[in-house]
């Protein structure tokens, strides 16, 4: 079975510009989450998709969006790049939402923003 | 208080050592707990999974969970280089929070 797929893998934006993110769920996972990983602050969650819907979300500022669609892929944006916005975004699904449904993470998208 | 807390490391363990990684968490009403390794430059990728008190064994691998004391741990027996990685303690009360990890090195 494959795995999370994310793309692009590797994304060079420039301050003020926006991104959109993609995640591909394992096939028969419902629920997706996203994090941002970077060395000072580690793994942070920035939201939680099931069924179509924001179930959950993270400290971040608006400027950071998600969508989920009827096939369980999952879109993350974040407009008006900051140079703190450069991280490695992790997306990773599970078969429901819930504490008994572990996450399988994907490879991720480093983003570099200058 | 970090929601979320171990210890950053490094862990360094001789190769064939008990390799033993902690984790405490403030959500008393938490009620799942993971353990995930990254190896540098890659994905978290699931370990353990723990949901009730106890020990609970897997191959090398063991996780303890004491809900009372709030905390987490993590064996690894036998531990091998390629056990050199950092260890991520994630804990479920609405959501999953990860700990910043514990870097593990491990010497042949």
């Amino acid at each position: 079975k494959a795995g999370v797929t994310q793309t692009p893998r590797y994304l060079i934006k420039t301050r003020g510009q926006q991104v959109t993110l993609s995640c591909s769920p394992i096939s028969g996972h419902r629920s997706v989450s996203w994090y941002q990983q970077t060395p000072g602050q580690g793994l942070q969650f920035l939201f939680e998709y099931f069924s179509e819907t924001q179930r959950n979300k993270g400290n971040f500022p608006g400027r950071f969006s998600g969508r989920q669609f009827s096939n369980s892929r999952s879109e993350m944006n974040v407009s008006t790049l900051e140079l703190g916005d450069s991280a490695l975004y992790l997306c990773a699904s599970s078969l429901e939402q819930g504490y008994d449904s572990p996450l399988h993470f994907g490879n991720g998208t480093r983003l570099t923003v200058t | 208080q970090k929601e979320v807390e171990q210890n950053s490391g490094p862990l360094s363990v001789p190769e064939g050592a008990i390799a033993s990684l902690n984790c405490t968490y403030s959500d008393r009403g938490s009620q799942s707990f993971f353990w995930y390794r990254q190896y540098s430059g890659k994905s978290p990728e699931l370990i353990m999974s723990i949901y009730s008190n106890g020990d609970k064994e897997d191959g090398r691998f063991t996780a303890q969970l004491n809900k009372a004391s709030q905390y987490v741990s993590l064996l690894i027996r036998d531990s091998q280089p390629s056990d050199s990685a950092t260890y991520l303690c994630a804990v479920y009360g609405n959501k999953l929070v990860f700990g910043a990890g514990t870097i593990l090195r491990v010497k042949s």
